[in-house]
């Protein structure tokens, strides 16, 4: 079975500043990794996605995360955030169709 | 385009009660997917219903169960309503075999009293 480790639980960040959420998986086989994102009371929105290829890829609203398979991580990174950015945020992998196993969630709050 | 709808968006049962979360899928897509947030947590799997059959199951009890309609809705059905069921239901869609993400609801938020 396949899990996911998100290692921070808050992240406070001052606007401009850059952002990293960290998010490390286990699996014994290959997997898709995903990153959503969930405004106050809200669904979740895919902010990116990895299924193959580059291992560096790039998503909305200016977000990008690294897949590191000998680390098993899979980390999001956005050089600079705004107010807007204030959200939680969710790692997600699966290997199957669709079936996704989260992690708990990192809370990202900007500050002015 | 309308996306994921999932009715109601608030609902409020005691204890022992049954409970139905309806959900439409996005257009063209024909898999439907059921979470679990419970607060502070990250959404966990309930179940997946494809061709009007659950294929595949989380690990929660018999009390969940599903359904899936020719036009590709869903509900979820709870009965025997615990406390520890209040919780934001997420339904999430697909197209079976193709590699698309899951487009979510916006949830339901079950408050059992």
């Amino acid at each position: 079975a396949q899990s996911v480790t998100q290692l921070d639980s808050q992240v406070p960040v001052f606007e401009e500043a850059p952002v990293e959420l960290r998010c490390n998986y286990s699996s014994s086989v290959s997997v898709y990794l995903f990153w959503y994102v969930q405004y106050p009371n809200q669904g979740l929105q895919l902010l990116l996605k990895y299924l193959s290829g580059s291992t560096l890829v790039k998503g909305i609203n200016g977000f990008e995360a690294e897949f590191n398979k000998s680390q098993t991580s899979f980390h999001l990174r956005k050089p600079s955030v705004h107010i807007s950015d204030t959200a939680e945020y969710f790692c997600a992998v699966s290997i199957t169709d669709y079936k996704l196993s989260f992690g708990a969630g990192t809370t990202v709050t900007v500050r002015a | 385009d309308a996306g994921v709808t999932q009715s109601p968006t608030h609902l409020i049962k005691t204890r022992g009660q049954q409970v139905t979360l309806r959900c439409s899928p996005k257009s063209g897509h024909d898999t439907v997917s059921w979470y679990q947030q419970a607060l502070g947590q990250g959404p966990q799997f309930i179940f997946q219903y494809y061709e009007e059959e659950e294929r595949q199951r989380g690990n929660f009890p018999d009390r969940f169960s599903g359904h899936q309609f020719p036009n590709y809705s869903s509900e979820l059905n709870v009965n025997a309503l615990l406390l520890g069921d209040s919780a934001l239901y997420l339904c999430a869609s697909t197209q079976a075999g193709v590699l698309t993400e899951a487009f979510f609801g916006q949830g339901t938020r079950l408050t059992v009293v």
